[in-house]
Order: structure tokens, then sequence, then C-alpha cells
């Protein structure tokens, strides 16, 4: 079983570069999320989405982008790199319903921004 | 507003241990709680769960107790083996259902 599956594992970015972080999950869930997570931080939510072609803002979505075309898939876009956007990127899901259900998380994606 | 607080890593202990973790939460109402669980290079995993106070989750060994009065969700295990060795992260679910998140815990287990 896949799961959520995030692209790339690693990446070195110079400052006012763009890339996008890819994330695809295969369990149907309506739910999708976009944290970072910084050392000796918890994650923070920068973006989310209900389904397909909804987003909404999280806690810190300045500098970030997304988009829902497909319920399957949830590209986080950094338009232009600053090195306080140097984080582990996670990815997660959640079916719909009780809200109480386990979010399932990708592996990351360890950006740096030199 | 919501807040998580654990308390600080890394938590070194030897096999067979008894491990405490401790966690409170600030919150409005009564939010479920969660402990995740982080392996070495892989993404978060539900660890536990209690939606109500007096709930306890367990699995794999782990127990945390929801207490209202102290506003607290501490994770326990009476045996800790190496390969419970991991960062441990301690949540709430707001109003707006989202996950608020402690700044985790390391747990080192050495042999």
């Amino acid at each position: 079983n896949a799961g959520v599956t995030q692209t790339p594992k690693f990446r070195i970015l110079k400052i006012g570069q763009s890339m996008t972080l890819q994330c695809t999950q295969d369990m149907n869930h309506n739910y999708m999320y976009w944290y970072r997570q910084d050392p000796g931080m918890g994650l923070k939510l920068i973006y989310y989405s209900v389904g397909a072609g909804i987003t909404d803002k999280g806690e810190v979505p300045n500098g970030y982008n997304v988009s829902r075309s497909t319920t399957e898939d949830f590209p986080l876009r950094l338009e232009l790199a600053a090195p306080s956007q140097t984080s582990v990127y996670f990815c997660a899901s959640r079916p719909p319903g009780d809200s109480n259900q386990p979010q399932h998380f990708g592996d990351g994606t360890r950006l740096s921004i030199l | 507003g919501n807040s998580v607080t654990q308390m600080e890593g890394p938590v070194t202990l030897s096999e067979e241990a008894f491990l405490t973790i401790n966690c409170t939460y600030t919150a409005t109402g009564y939010p479920s709680l969660f402990w995740y669980v982080q392996y070495p290079g892989e993404g978060l995993q539900l660890l536990l769960k209690a939606t109500k106070a007096d709930d306890k989750g367990s699995n794999k060994g782990f127990e945390a107790t929801y207490r209202k009065e102290t506003t607290s969700f501490h994770l326990e295990k009476g045996s800790v083996q190496v390969s419970d060795s991991a960062v441990y992260f301690c949540a709430l679910r707001d109003s707006n259902y989202q996950l608020i998140w402690g700044a985790g815990t390391k747990l080192i287990i050495k042999p």
C-alpha cells in the first residue's frame, strides 16, 4: 500500500528559486494537509484542503501556494525561496467523516534554502 | 489560544525502564487528544488517542489518560524497548478540526 507519497525526499534551493513539492495519496481521502516541521518546534499547518477544488490557509501560509485539482494530488509551491523556508515538509491526508480519525503522513521532504 | 506543551528531550532510558513523557494543553472546551510517533526517516503515525475526559488511549504497550482537571495527557509505558526510540508528539484537535502540535520529545532507549 502506497499511502501518502511525497517527492522529492531532499532538495537544495538557492534563494529566489521556485519549486513544487509533490504529494499524492491513493486512499481516496478528502482531507489533505501540508505542514512544516522546524527543529525543536511542533508541526505548523501551511495549507489544507477538504476536497478537490477547495483549499484554505493554515497557520503559516505566507510564501506558499497550493492547488487541489484532483482528490489524489495536493502540490505545494514555493515561488521565491527564502532561507526561512528551510524546513522539513510533511503532507498528510485523512478520510471524511469523524475528525478524530488519524491523519496519514508521507515520509517528508527535507528542503534547504541557501 | 490553543497550545500543547511537552517535556523537552531528549529522554534517554535503559531498556525495560518505565517511561513517562509529559504533555499538558491549553484549549477552550474539551478537545480530542492524540499521541503520534515519528520513527527515524519516516512520517508521523498515530499511536493513540482519547476523545473525552477520563478516556484512556492505549496501543503497543503505551497508555495515556485524558485528565481534564490537570489538562494533561501524559504518555506512559511500563517497559521500553530499543525499538521504541523515536520522536513522540502530543496534539489536540481544535474547534476548527485542525491539529495543534507539541514540539515533540525525542526518546532514546539504550540496550
